[in-house]
């Protein structure tokens, strides 16, 4: 069974760029989750997506968001890219089982560099 | 909010050595928890996990972890390490209802052969 697959895994951009990545969950698998990993705030929850809908949402700025299409696949957006933006964007999905939520399978996560 | 406290920021183990990785989270409520692993150039997967009944629960490569209610914890141990078992460990807080888990900061683990 095929992985999580992230596109890109590497990317620069610059301030006020937009950036979208791209993710394929586990076949079978309705929910995506992402989260962000840096070196001084660690993993912090972004966003989830659920049967195409947000079902629940970090703390983070209205530039940031995200989309799940009807085969499960899911997108982020970043907009007006800021330095502070730079990290690794991992994308996770599951299946959601009612009652045993939190068991994830990740990405290798696609790195953004913003100068 | 939830919190999640990893006490040790980086171990550093002989092999065959025991090892026990602190973890506290803040959440009173019932609680889905978490170790996750990244190894070097890897992406991060489960360790193990722990939703309800025996505290005690065991998990791939010899790692297992105790569920205390009244302590608020969900230490990692596991009786002999191997030089292979260096790696990043998050213990994570999950909820229920959703997707969303809230990671402690990490603690390296550097095991010296």
């Amino acid at each position: 069974k095929a992985g999580v697959t992230q596109t890109p895994r590497y990317l620069i951009k610059t301030r006020g760029q937009q950036v979208t990545l791209s993710c394929s969950p586990i076949s079978g698998h309705r929910s995506v989750s992402w989260y962000q990993q840096t070196p001084g705030q660690g993993l912090q929850f972004l966003f989830e997506y659920f049967s195409e809908t947000q079902r629940n949402k970090g703390n983070f700025p209205g530039r940031f968001s995200g989309r799940q299409f009807s085969n499960s696949r899911s997108e982020m957006n970043v907009s007006t890219l800021e330095l502070g933006d730079s990290a690794l964007y991992l994308c996770a999905s599951s299946s959601r089982w009612s009652g045993r939520t939190g068991e994830l399978f990740f990405g290798e996560g696609s790195r953004l560099t913003v100068l | 909010a939830q919190s999640v406290s990893q006490h040790n920021h980086h171990v550093i183990l002989s092999e065959a050595a025991s090892l026990e990785l602190g973890c506290n989270y803040s959440y009173g409520g019932t609680v889905n928890l978490f170790w996750y692993v990244q190894y070097p150039g890897q992406h991060l997967q489960l360790l193990l996990k722990y939703f309800s009944g025996d505290p005690l629960v065991k998990g791939i490569k010899g790692f297992e972890a105790e569920f205390i209610k009244s302590k608020f914890s969900f230490n990692l141990r596991k009786p002999s390490v191997q030089w292979s078992d260096t790696a990043e460990y998050f213990c994570a807080v999950n909820e229920g209802g959703n997707e969303k888990l809230t990671f402690g900061t990490g603690t390296r683990l550097t095991i010296i052969p």
